[in-house]
């Protein structure tokens, strides 16, 4: 079956980066877009990006233009997204999910990690 | 940017009741790619229905999207306990992909 299994949740110091990971499996991973999504708490879903693991190619949302930076590793099936220059605004539960072909949408998501940014 | 504005923001019905929720987009979705999800808190969002009026695997049939365009419904026939939640709709047919604001439906 298709799971999307993400890392721990982590706090982090304002100006720091994070690195967050999101485990696929059950589906054949080049085959598929996997995108990032994030919620601020109390607060709407916000897309970050994407990216394509068949050839590692991006887009991201222009919020985050040169501070966020997607990769894929083919050998453990992995997603990874990278946050860079964190400040308070960036504590969020950070998702990641499935495109499906065909236009079928998102169906299958991480479970989410959650990103504190304090001093 | 695509616009994605849903109301009402609140909607307080009872069980049993039926349920529209709405979504406008600023400009046409491509290939009416809309969907609508499900959120309860602490949870990732539930696929319901993609492409405006397909139900997703595992959706129940009294969930119904329909539209096209630029206004889209989500409709719940009759509500059951479990439905009261937050529900946005998801532009995904043009980068960047947007959300609406929500919906929360509540428990009147």
């Amino acid at each position: 079956q298709v799971q999307l299994v993400q890392s721990g949740a982590e706090v982090k110091e304002p100006g720091a980066s994070i690195k967050v990971s999101c485990k696929t499996s059950g589906f054949t991973f080049s085959a598929h877009y996997l995108h990032w999504v994030r919620q601020a708490p109390g607060q709407g879903l916000e897309w970050m990006g994407w990216i394509n693991p068949f050839n590692g190619g991006t887009r991201y949302a222009q919020k985050f233009h040169g501070r966020v930076t997607m990769t894929s590793d083919t050998s453990t099936t992995t997603v990874y997204m990278d946050l860079t220059s964190l400040t308070s605004d960036d504590t969020a539960l950070y998702f990641c999910a499935r495109e499906s072909n065909f236009g079928a949408g998102w169906f299958y998501w991480g479970q989410g990690t959650l990103v504190t940014v304090s001093s | 940017d695509i616009l994605l504005t849903q109301s009402p923001g609140t909607l307080s019905l009872s069980p049993g009741e039926g349920a529209t929720l709405s979504c406008r987009a600023s400009q046409s979705v491509s290939s009416n790619y809309l969907a609508w999800f499900q959120q309860k808190v602490g949870q990732a969002p539930r696929l319901l229905i993609y492409g405006a009026s397909s139900r997703a695997t595992g959706t129940p049939d009294r969930f119904s999207g329909s539209g096209s365009g630029t206004d889209f419904t989500l409709t719940i026939s009759r509500l059951e306990p479990e439905d009261f939640a937050m529900y946005y709709c998801q532009q995904y047919g043009s980068s960047p992909y947007t959300f609406g604001q929500g919906t929360k439906l509540e428990i009147k």
